[in-house]
């Protein structure tokens, strides 16, 4: 009964592929989001989905989309995976009023 | 530009001593400020939030102090505990609006 479920938790892969995470949440919650946390641990909010309006953060690269099936979804598409985009993902979704809740990351490890 | 500035950037404490981090905000129309703790291989989990209004608040061993007027806020944790060893984040927001995260602080609780 995890609130915000992302998968895989691990990924490890080649540059140059195509790589997908997942994203579920069951809070009900009508806004989605995507976190990248560095090795430094610094949180940087990559996209936000609300009710169909997303807003990109205009420093990620293209390479990255979010594709949003319904309410409750929002994957991540990574396109020719570089050695930079290693770092742990978060997926994490709000209502007006409520808290951020994160889901438990994807490690993402390019070689 | 770093919305929310946070520091110092790791602590280390004896068990039952105060750890105290702080934060510092650019943007006066923020109106949510939340603290998350993260747990190695897990994502961060909202600990306490306060909004302009007030100048403290207390759950438990941990307390926010908000200073309005100085646009600064912290959070103490009375009597460390070694399972309180954990990042800590602060954050602010406008609204439902995204969150703005600090850089983190990595403490640590010595037995």
């Amino acid at each position: 009964d995890t609130a915000v479920s992302q998968t895989p938790k691990y990924l490890v892969t080649q540059m140059g592929n195509d790589k997908s995470i997942k994203c579920e949440q069951n809070l009900g919650h009508d806004t989605m989001y995507w976190y990248k946390q560095d090795s430094k641990k610094f949180l940087k909010i990559m996209f936000s989905y609300n009710n169909k309006e997303l807003i990109i953060n205009e420093t990620v690269p293209n390479r990255f989309s979010p594709k949003s099936p319904d309410k409750a979804h929002l994957n991540l598409h990574i396109n020719s995976l570089e050695l930079g985009d290693s770092a742990v993902y978060f997926c994490a979704s709000r209502s007006y009023n409520s808290p951020l809740h994160f889901g438990n990351g994807t490690r993402l490890t390019v070689t | 530009q770093q919305q929310v500035k946070q520091s110092p950037q790791s602590l280390i404490v004896q068990k039952g001593g105060i750890s105290i981090i702080n934060c510092a905000y650019e943007n006066t129309a923020f109106d949510y400020f939340p603290w998350y703790q993260q747990f190695p291989g897990k994502g961060p989990a909202l600990l306490i939030a306060i909004r302009p209004d007030v100048s403290e608040k207390k759950e438990g061993r941990f307390t926010i102090s908000f200073n309005k007027s100085a646009k600064q806020f912290s959070l103490h944790i009375m009597d460390s505990q070694p399972g309180d060893s954990a990042t800590y984040f602060c954050a602010a927001s406008l609204g439902a609006n995204n969150l703005f995260f600090g850089t983190g602080t990595r403490l640590t609780v010595i037995p």
